[in-house]
């Protein structure tokens, strides 16, 4: 069963960079036609999808993001991970990683979530 | 503001059947099959239908979903306890070549 684990600083300054990995085990990063997403949820509030990288390490990221992030594999660790810069408050979410195959099958799994604060 | 529409709440007793809709558009529900994920407090989503009205193994055949033109509905029947939650419908929206959620609908049991 594959397990994913966020790992990454709980507290970020404003108009710097929020860095994350994700964690896969279980199964490799590599195998199959996977696709390893970023959702984030800040408190109280719905779900937002950030953006995704494939297996084959091209990415799609959220229009309303796509300036401030990069998502990147390390196969090697079997790990992917999430940059997003110039953060300010609104960027304080719980960050979850999750992975789909195709877009009939949706999230199947998914990280426990990080809880990320932006203050000074 | 989210680009799928739920309702914010509903609510129901022991038993009773509810449902929960979704509006979109055609780039998205109009195109694409619709997800729903129930999220647990304190948890993460977790699958409850794909494929608009499929249901992964685990999952009790008291949830159902249904799609018809760019709206969706998930239906619960033997309403249980455990139901309470929030519950989210997600598709893949063409234009922005990517994914969007509904706002969630906070779920209630009486």
């Amino acid at each position: 069963q594959v397990q994913l684990q966020e790992s990454g600083p709980g507290l970020v300054k404003p108009s710097q960079t929020l860095s994350l990995t994700c964690t896969v085990s279980g199964d490799s990063i590599n195998s199959g036609s996977s696709y390893w997403s970023w959702i984030r949820q800040p408190a109280g509030k719905g779900l937002e999808w950030i953006g995704r990288i494939y297996t084959s390490g091209s990415t799609n990221y959220n229009p309303s993001l796509k300036s401030r992030v990069t998502i990147s594999v390390d196969t090697s660790k079997n790990q992917f991970s999430l940059k997003l810069n110039s953060v300010t408050a609104a960027d304080t979410a719980v960050y979850y990683c999750a992975r789909y195959y195709d877009i009939l099958t949706g999230f199947r799994n998914w990280g426990q979530g990080t809880l990320v604060t932006v203050s000074s | 503001q989210s680009v799928l529409t739920q309702p914010p709440s509903a609510s129901g007793t022991p038993g009773q059947r509810v449902s929960i809709s979704c509006f979109g558009s055609s780039s998205n529900i109009g195109s694409n099959t619709v997800n729903w994920y129930q999220q647990l407090p304190g948890t993460a989503p977790k699958l409850l239908i794909y494929s608009s009205n499929q249901r992964p193994s685990g999952v009790p055949d008291r949830f159902s979903g249904s799609k018809s033109g760019t709206s969706a509905s998930l239906a619960i029947s033997g309403l249980q306890s455990e139901d309470e939650a929030d519950y989210y419908c997600a598709a893949w929206d063409d234009s922005l070549n990517g994914w969007v959620f509904g706002g969630g609908t906070k779920l209630t049991v009486l």
